[in-house]
């Protein structure tokens, strides 16, 4: 099992640049979470998917933030444009969500770290 | 205010001490706490989770207790190795709700 995927693994952008941030949950999840981290604010809950479609983006910050999942496989964060408060680490997660929702767990990937100059 | 607040926020002990890392939150009614370990540069991996009704869980040398009435939750290591180095995430989930509240974390160092 190759566990969530997250790709690129670094990332350095200028300001007002488009960034894309990709991440594969793993296979069979039906539940995927994009979180950010950053040493001020801790892990925050940007918005998370039930089958493919977006439950709460309630986290995400402004209009600069989209998240799409177009299939079961895949899900980008996109920020357009970025800024150097966008610095952060970014993190995705995916669950398989059964009937016992306290038992879930919730498998993160590796991160991304975003450097916005 | 954070809903979820842990401490202390660093820690240093030598490798075979034990430690006890508390997490205190207000989020009520909750659904489940989770206790997650995140090594620098890595994703936070879990490592127990317990419902409102349970008041220990244990996984290897880590045993998590909860006291739903003080709404108190403890991470106790055992016998620490140089491994356990890492940020201890405490998190909470609401009741019948999706969204979870995190912690700061304690940054916990064991030291040879």
């Amino acid at each position: 099992d190759a566990g969530v995927i997250q790709s690129p693994r670094h990332e350095v952008t200028e300001m007002g640049q488009e960034v894309t941030l990709r991440c594969k949950p793993i296979s069979g999840h039906n539940s995927l979470f994009w979180y950010r981290q950053t040493m001020m604010r801790g892990l925050e809950l940007l918005i998370y998917f039930n089958n493919n479609v977006p439950i709460d983006d309630s986290g995400m910050p402004e209009d600069r933030f989209s998240a799409k999942m177009p299939n079961a496989s895949f899900s980008t964060l996109k920020i357009q444009p970025s800024e150097p408060r966008d610095s952060a680490v970014y993190f995705c997660a995916s669950r398989a969500q059964g009937t016992a929702i306290p038992t879930d767990t919730q498998y993160f990937g590796p991160g991304t770290r975003l450097t916005v100059l | 205010k954070n809903q979820v607040e842990q401490s202390p926020q660093s820690l240093i002990i030598l490798e075979g001490k034990n430690c006890t890392l508390q997490c205190n939150y207000t989020v009520s009614p909750f659904s489940n706490l989770r206790w997650y370990k995140q090594d620098t540069g890595r994703g936070p991996v879990s490592l127990t989770i317990m419902t409102f009704s349970e008041n220990t869980k244990s996984n290897g040398r880590y045993t998590a207790t909860l006291d739903a009435d003080t709404k108190q939750s403890s991470l106790h290591i055992t016998a620490s190795q140089l491994s356990d180095s890492a940020s201890y995430i405490c998190v909470v989930s609401p009741l019948n709700n999706n969204d979870m509240r995190f912690g700061a974390g304690t940054r916990l160092t064991v030291k040879p």
